[in-house]
């Protein structure tokens, strides 16, 4: 399993464009991109996938360099809301992957 | 909607006793997932399903063992609970097929050992 870094914490204030990299330097040829949120008492929720290029979806987006051997993930104008543990995996057909650490974000007002 | 559910969200128990905890899902999905999430230490995949009576080990079995004789059912099993298995545990699921690489979670069950 390819292993993800990533840093482990990040403060951002309200309204602010947060940005959060992820190495994946072992990534697989057919590996795909993806990251979850998670709240606290809950389970992870899926945020966003990509392969190569570029992803925009209504809640992110999602940058992946041609070597694919990192992405940044990309929150528009924060709110309190979104403060929470966003992890970055790298996963072949929804299978075994691994979560790490994941990186803490706090906005504040 | 897609759904997971386990089968406590609180479970108390005592060092020794053999504890399950259930997960059920009713997407069809043919993978699931045990983990354990401790404070500092993100999720660790304890095991992986990808088919009925089919198991893999993820990186901290130890201490643990699965069953899964159904599709939508997979059990967590502490054979000897311990103290130090004390955590919160969180069970997912996915398919291989989809057009996303898409855990989905249920609310998970925070075991406590004493």
């Amino acid at each position: 399993l390819a292993k993800t870094t990533q840093p482990i914490s990040m403060d951002s204030y309200e309204g602010q464009e947060v940005n959060i990299t992820c190495s994946h330097n072992n990534i697989a040829t057919n590996d795909y991109i993806t990251w979850y949120q998670q709240f606290p008492s809950q389970g992870p929720r899926f945020i966003i996938q990509g392969y190569k290029t570029k992803v925009t979806n209504e809640v992110a987006s999602l940058f992946i360099p041609a070597d694919r051997k990192s992405s940044t993930l990309s929150l528009p104008r924060v709110s309190l809301s979104d403060t929470a543990v966003y992890y970055c995996l790298v996963v072949l057909n929804a299978g075994k992957s691994t979560f790490g650490d994941g990186t803490t974000l706090t906005v504040k007002p | 909607d897609v759904k997971v559910t386990q089968s406590s969200r609180y479970l108390v128990k005592r060092t020794g006793e053999k504890v399950f905890l259930e997960c059920v899902q009713d997407m069809d999905h043919e993978n699931m997932f045990w983990y354990r999430q401790d404070p500092g230490l993100g999720l660790r995949l304890i095991y992986f399903s990808y088919d009925v009576k089919m198991k893999e080990k993820g990186d901290i079995p130890e201490g643990y063992s699965v069953s899964r004789e159904k599709k939508e059912r997979f059990s967590l099993i502490l054979e000897s609970a311990s103290t130090n298995q004390t955590s919160m545990y969180l069970c997912a699921s996915s398919s291989p097929t989809g057009d996303r690489n898409e855990q989905y979670f249920g609310p998970g069950t925070r075991l406590t050992v004493t």
